[in-house]
């Protein structure tokens, strides 16, 4: 089983702020790397796929890059909106696996 | 609309069974791989089980293993999810989630609201 790790478990961010979530991979898994966004009370949402696509609908404050077995996501411009649990989740291989998961707090 | 509806979810003593169930609509559901994934409240995101399109395989992680069963019926876009022998640790918020179109294994594009499974005496 691929063991995804994520760093920070929580961050507590002024608007406008950038913030970076890492995800690190136990073994190689290319760009099968996907990233989504929990706010409470709702369903997860897919913001993006394979490491870097960007989804439709998704504010183009949200990026991803990396591959292999680091990735990050990006917020640039941090808004009250944003605030939510982040989990990346990779798709190279069943079980499927998530992050633990990180907390973005608005100060 | 493209739209997941899950139902089935309640209050049920350890060893019992529940039956949940996912409704989709606005898009052609037999083309599509369909994955159970549940929230743990105050951990995280779990990989519970999936069935491929078209006659394809079932699959799940090993802590459901030999106690869940997963099921699709494409005539009536429907996806089950039968739980026997529950626990407490199965406890979770059990969300109904279909995998993007093309390939092996692809991104989660569309999840449905979640329903509530609690395993307490």
């Amino acid at each position: 089983e691929i063991v995804l790790t994520q760093s920070p478990d929580f961050q507590s961010v002024t608007p406008k702020e950038k913030v970076t979530i890492t995800c690190r991979a136990s073994q190689t898994i290319g760009n099968k790397l996907h990233w989504y966004q929990r706010k409470p009370e709702q369903s997860p949402k897919l913001l993006i796929k394979y490491a870097s696509q960007s989804i439709s609908g998704v504010p183009s404050r949200f990026s991803g890059s990396g591959s292999g077995t680091d990735f990050t996501l990006t917020i640039n411009g941090l808004e009250a909106e944003d605030a939510a649990a982040y989990y990346c989740q990779q798709s190279n291989s069943l079980p499927v696996t998530f992050g633990g998961g990180t907390k973005v707090e608005i100060k | 609309e493209v739209q997941l509806v899950e139902s089935g979810g309640g209050l049920i003593q350890p060893g019992g069974s529940l039956r949940l169930s996912c409704v989709a609509s606005g898009f052609t559901f037999s083309i599509y791989d369909m994955h159970w994934v549940r929230l743990v409240l105050g951990k995280g995101l779990e990989w519970v089980s999936s069935v491929a399109a078209a006659g394809g395989g079932t699959y799940y992680a090993a802590s459901v293993k030999g106690r869940f069963a997963v099921s699709r019926e494409d005539d009536k876009n429907s996806f089950l999810l039968q739980m026997n022998s529950l626990r407490a640790e199965d406890t979770a918020v059990y969300y109904c989630v279909r995998e993007d179109y093309g390939g092996h294994i692809n991104a989660f594009d569309i999840w449905g609201q979640g329903t509530m499974v609690t395993v307490s005496s």
